[in-house]
């Protein structure tokens, strides 16, 4: 069965400091996909990052960057100088890749980051 | 472009008795998904429609819940009657379609809260 965890129920930071969100997943698929989404106060959950099980290349995007390793089945997020803007709920998600299932998402419980000025 | 649009943002019922709330995608959408998010927990899917089709309600409790997508564009989803554990968010979400390029890559409506006193 697919599993994702994310062990961190709560992270606080002060303003400019790194913070890493980790994540495990579990699949018997050799076939899949990873994903981070933000849930901010207001509610709604926006997608920052999809990766296929076939590229374990890290990625940048600003402050944002990610470590996806097979042999610890981890893809953590890390928040490169941190802002008060970044305070929200971050999920970790997993889906298959056949077809029509890559909105069956498996989400984590969630790590609530506040970051304080 | 507008988001995925949900209404009631807010509704407060008593056990066994019933609810439906109402979500219009992002134009141009095929595929539409309900999601469940008890406090705490990361969202579950409920069911996932392909236009008008149901792609997966694998995990839709069918004794008291539906749903539907008329015309392949509006959706509803029903509880009836509810219980005391249906409190949640009900989240609505949209994507081009459930596979391709942008698996995975769902647009999030704000959500449905649900009080089941």
């Amino acid at each position: 069965a697919q599993k994702v965890t994310q062990a961190q129920t709560e992270i606080s930071v002060v303003e400019k400091e790194d913070v890493t969100l980790d994540c495990v997943y579990e699949t018997r698929d050799t076939t899949y996909y990873l994903f981070w989404y933000k849930q901010p106060p207001s509610g709604e959950l926006v997608f920052l990052i999809r990766r296929n099980s076939f590229d374990e290349q890290n990625e940048i995007s600003g402050r944002y960057s990610w470590n996806f390793q097979k042999s610890t089945s981890s893809f953590n997020f890390t928040i490169t100088a941190s802002q008060v803007v970044d305070s929200a709920v971050y999920f970790c998600a997993l889906s298959e890749a056949g077809y029509n299932q890559g909105g069956k998402l498996i989400f984590g419980q969630g790590t609530e980051l506040s970051v304080k000025p | 472009e507008a988001g995925v649009a949900q209404s009631p943002r807010y509704k407060i019922i008593e056990k066994r008795q019933s609810v439906a709330f109402w979500c219009n995608p992002i134009s141009g959408h095929a595929t539409l998904y309900w999601y469940q998010q008890i406090l705490g927990q990361g969202p579950k899917l409920l069911i996932q429609f392909q236009n008008n089709g149901v792609v997966d309600d694998s995990q839709l409790p069918k004794d008291r819940f539906s749903a539907e997508r008329l015309k392949g564009v509006d959706s509803t989803l029903k509880i009836q009657p509810a219980k005391l554990e249906d409190s949640a968010v009900y989240l609505c979400a949209s994507s081009l379609r459930g596979g391709g390029p942008n698996t995975g890559e769902l647009f999030f409506g704000e959500g449905s809260r649900l009080t089941v006193l």
